[in-house]
């Protein structure tokens, strides 16, 4: 049973068309984060919501920007897509920082192409 | 912020064989969990295993084990009796959730 799922699982968009990415999840958990993976590169960081928290990383572009509307769902907006945006951006999971059995529980991912 | 490094890009290990992935860190806070976590091919992220700072006995998890070695801030990964399906990319993190830049692990038949 997939907890994390992310749509679509490809997503083609043309340079500076926005785009949206969506996660959602049946796990209850309080922090959603979303990482941008680069061919052969580790997952980085953009941001995460810990409950409505919004919390950005220093370097993420203002391009990227994420809502959450409630517990099961975030998504991840790109404004402006450029070429150096085509990768594959990951969903996550977790319960609150500190809490017992605090792990990442991941989506499939969904890897965008810009065109 | 935490740090996390890996300095081995690139490992290889013949099946049935033992190897050791290697993790350094630097955190300023007193309590804090680890992390490996393994990207196969299919991308999917999985975790491997989770080490809680404050616990002396490192953990394992059938054929992984951690050697955590807090004084040092090191926290290594072996896996016993590779097998063909531990390729993989292998990731560690500290509790922000940052990754180090992995460690691409190819077991050979």
């Amino acid at each position: 049973d997939a907890m994390v799922i992310q749509n679509p699982r490809y997503q083609v968009t043309q340079f500076g068309k926005p785009v949206t990415l969506s996660c959602s999840q049946t796990l209850n958990h309080n922090v959603m984060y979303w990482y941008q993976q680069k061919s052969s590169q580790a997952p980085k960081l953009l941001f995460h919501y810990y409950d409505k928290d919004f919390n950005n990383e220093a370097d993420t572009p203002d391009n990227f920007q994420s809502r959450r509307p409630n517990t099961s769902f975030c998504f991840l907006d790109i404004r402006s897509p450029g070429l150096g945006d085509a990768a594959m951006y990951l969903c996550a999971t977790s319960r609150a920082p500190g809490e017992a059995n605090e792990k990442l529980f991941f989506g499939s991912g969904t890897q965008l192409s810009v065109l | 912020a935490q740090t996390v490094t890996q300095s081995q890009p690139e490992m290889s290990v013949q099946e049935a064989e033992t190897v050791t992935l290697s993790c350094t860190y630097d955190t300023s806070e007193n309590n804090y969990y680890l992390f490996w976590y393994k990207q196969p091919p299919s991308r999917q992220m999985i975790l491997v295993i989770r080490q809680e700072a404050y616990k002396q006995q490192n953990a394992t998890e059938n054929r992984f084990s951690v050697n955590f070695q807090k004084a040092a801030k090191s926290f290594s990964l072996k896996i016993s009796d590779s097998q063909l399906g531990d390729t993989a990319m292998y990731f560690c993190a500290v509790n922000d959730m940052r990754f180090g830049a992995g460690t691409r692990l190819t077991v050979k038949p």
